[in-house]
């Protein structure tokens, strides 16, 4: 089964340190994955894909397929990090799974 | 470029109402979702379409349906509204099938 696993739905940390926002995903082919983030009182939008192998906002996520996970990290965390976070995989055609998101607060 | 507008941004409904939720996207997009987001929940695909003219069903259609005339808009309707739809409807577009979607700011229903 397709599924996408965000296990936690709140993750708390001071500013300035790491953070780590897991992601397990279940798919039999070929992966695309993504990372949107939802800040307060906006829409939600794309952080990055793990095709682009990108850093965006500092964050960076490796595709680790034997592990089948997406895991989202950033080294220091800053107060405006604050947010929803959700991790989805594309599964063919139309198929968009998301996790069910983490809520991250970045505390003082 | 106002990307995906929804209207109206919150609604409550009486059990047996009828309501459309409406979406533009200014993007020239293709593909438009809507999705509905319970709580504590990931987003569930309700209907999603790949050019005017075009619908196909998502994960959750029951008790929906879409309409799409034009590339800028594809609306969702609600027939007989149920409590079971109490929940945050976003619609979204994309260029291509798998790639990046853009986002609505959402629009909070209630059916009591």
């Amino acid at each position: 089964a397709q599924r996408v696993t965000q296990p936690e739905k709140l993750l708390s940390v001071f500013k300035g340190a790491p953070v780590e926002l897991k992601c397990n995903y279940s798919y039999s082919g070929s992966p695309e994955l993504f990372w949107y983030v939802q800040y307060s009182r906006q829409r939600l939008q794309l952080l990055l894909r793990h095709i682009s192998r990108e850093s965006i906002k500092g964050f960076t996520a490796d595709l680790n397929k034997g592990e089948t996970s997406f895991h989202l990290k950033k080294p220091f965390a800053q107060e405006e990090d604050s947010a929803m976070y959700y991790c989805a995989l594309g599964a063919g055609t139309y198929k968009y799974i998301f996790g069910t998101g983490t809520r991250l607060k970045v505390l003082a | 470029n106002a990307g995906v507008t929804q209207t109206p941004k919150f609604r409550i409904l009486k059990i047996g109402q009828s309501m459309t939720l409406q979406c533009t996207q200014d993007m020239n997009h293709n593909y438009m979702y809507w999705y509905r987001q319970d709580p504590g929940m990931g987003l569930k695909l309700i209907y999603y379409s790949v050019g005017a003219g075009i619908t196909d069903k998502g994960e959750v259609p029951n008790g929906y349906n879409v309409s799409r005339s034009t590339t800028e808009d594809f609306p969702l309707r609600l027939e007989l509204a149920a409590p079971s739809q109490t929940s945050v409807y976003f619609c979204a577009s994309s260029y291509g099938q798998a790639g990046a979607k853009h986002f609505g700011d959402g629009t909070r229903l209630s059916i009591l």
